[in-house]
This record gives C-alpha cells, structure tokens and sequence, in this order.
C-alpha cells in the first residue's frame, strides 16, 4: 500500500523568504503522480503544483516548484517570496497512474504561517 | 463553470440521525470522490465513482455508510445511525479522464458534519 509522509506538523516563514516544505512516500508503483495541495483557513483545496513520476524535470509554477527525487521517494515543495496568502495548510498527494483505483493517498499536512 | 459545490455547507445532527450530503460535481467530469477530513489530518479516502459506477469503497465506509451517483451527475452521501465519531468535514471531489488536467482532482468546500 502506498504512504505518503509530511514530517513537518507546522512551520513559519517570513514574508519574501523562501521556504521547503518536505514530503517522502513509499510505493512500488513506477508510475504516478505527485501533487501538492493548498488549503487556506476555512476554505477549499486547491491544487498548488503537480509532478508526473516519468518526467525527470521538475515542476514549476510561478514562485511555487518543486525538488522530486525518485529513487528517494521524496517530493518537496519550494515557496519563494512568500506572501501573506500562502498561509494555509499544505497537502502532499500521491496517485498511481496505472488503471484501476484513482484515488489520492493524502499527508497529514503541514500548516503554513507567513509573518509580517 | 462553477466549480464543485456541496450541500449544506454545516450540519448539526444529533447521535442515532441519519443526515444526507450532496455534491454537484464539475459538468464535464466524470470521476467523482467522496472524502473524510477530521481535524489536524489529511482528507481519506471513502469512495469514487466513475459516471454513474461505484468502483471502489474504503474498508473505513461501514454499512452506514452509503453513496448513490444515479445518473452520473450529482452525487449523495448518507450517513445512518449517526455516531460521535463520524464528525468530520466530508469533501467532495471531482475530475475527468481526459484533457490537460486528466487525473487533476477539484475539491469542493466540504460539508462539516457535527454530530452531538
């Protein structure tokens, strides 16, 4: 079964500095999908950025990308310039691209807070 | 396009009541997936359908748990015998097979279940 693991409950970072958020998982999938998911206070998920597992570059959007090591199994997520409105709770995701179950396997999350 | 929407945002239902969850998912998508959030975790996994096809149920959807897609469009989620246990935030969400964003999940607001 897959796992997918965030290590950091919560963490801080002040406005216009870079943060990682960490992510590891654990399949013997090789193909799949890997995506992070931002969740403001009291409103929906959204999707931030995603990564397909054949591709070797690494995702990016914007001041959002992301550090994937495959044979690791590691997915991290790099905010640049943060902004007041990246505080939010952050999802890793793993989904496995073969045919059959589509379901996301969720972290615990890691709660996001830019100060001033 | 509106996004997905869910109904009611809230409810407060007391032990042993049995309450109803609606999602309207995105008109063109054909995968819809039912989610259990509780508090400081991430979203599991309950149930997807594909069109009007349930294909898999988690092992946490006890037989009091039941969803129902009919025609392929809305879909409903039915808690029986409500427990204390069941509260939660119950999300929706939905995606499509095809198209730049194939396998790319779009959540709703959730509904927050409180059960007394």
């Amino acid at each position: 079964a897959q796992t997918v693991t965030q290590s950091q409950p919560e963490m801080s970072v002040q406005e216009a500095e870079t943060v990682t958020l960490s992510c590891t998982y654990d399949t013997s999938e090789n193909n799949y999908y890997l995506f992070w998911y931002k969740q403001p206070p009291s409103r929906q998920m959204i999707l931030v950025i995603r990564q397909e597992a054949y591709k070797q570059q690494n995702a990016t959007e914007n001041r959002f990308s992301v550090n994937f090591q495959k044979a690791a199994k590691s997915f991290s997520l790099k905010i640049s310039d943060s902004q007041l409105g990246d505080t939010a709770m952050y999802f890793c995701a793993f989904m496995k691209r073969t045919s059959g179950t589509y379901k996301y396997i969720f972290g615990t999350g890691t709660r996001l807070k830019v100060l001033a | 396009d509106t996004g997905v929407s869910q109904n009611p945002r809230h409810k407060i239902t007391k032990r042993g009541q049995n309450v109803t969850f609606r999602c309207d998912p995105i008109s063109e998508h054909n995968r819809l997936y039912w989610y259990r959030q509780t508090l400081g975790q991430g979203p599991e996994f309950l149930t997807y359908f594909q069109n009007e096809a349930q294909l898999e149920k988690s092992r946490l959807l006890s037989d009091r748990f039941s969803a129902e897609r009919p025609k392929g469009s809305f879909s409903t989620l039915e808690i029986q015998r409500t427990e204390q246990g069941d509260s939660a935030m119950y999300l929706c969400a939905s995606s499509r097979v095809s198209g730049g964003d194939q396998n790319e999940q779009f959540f709703g607001p959730g509904t927050r279940l409180t059960v007394l």
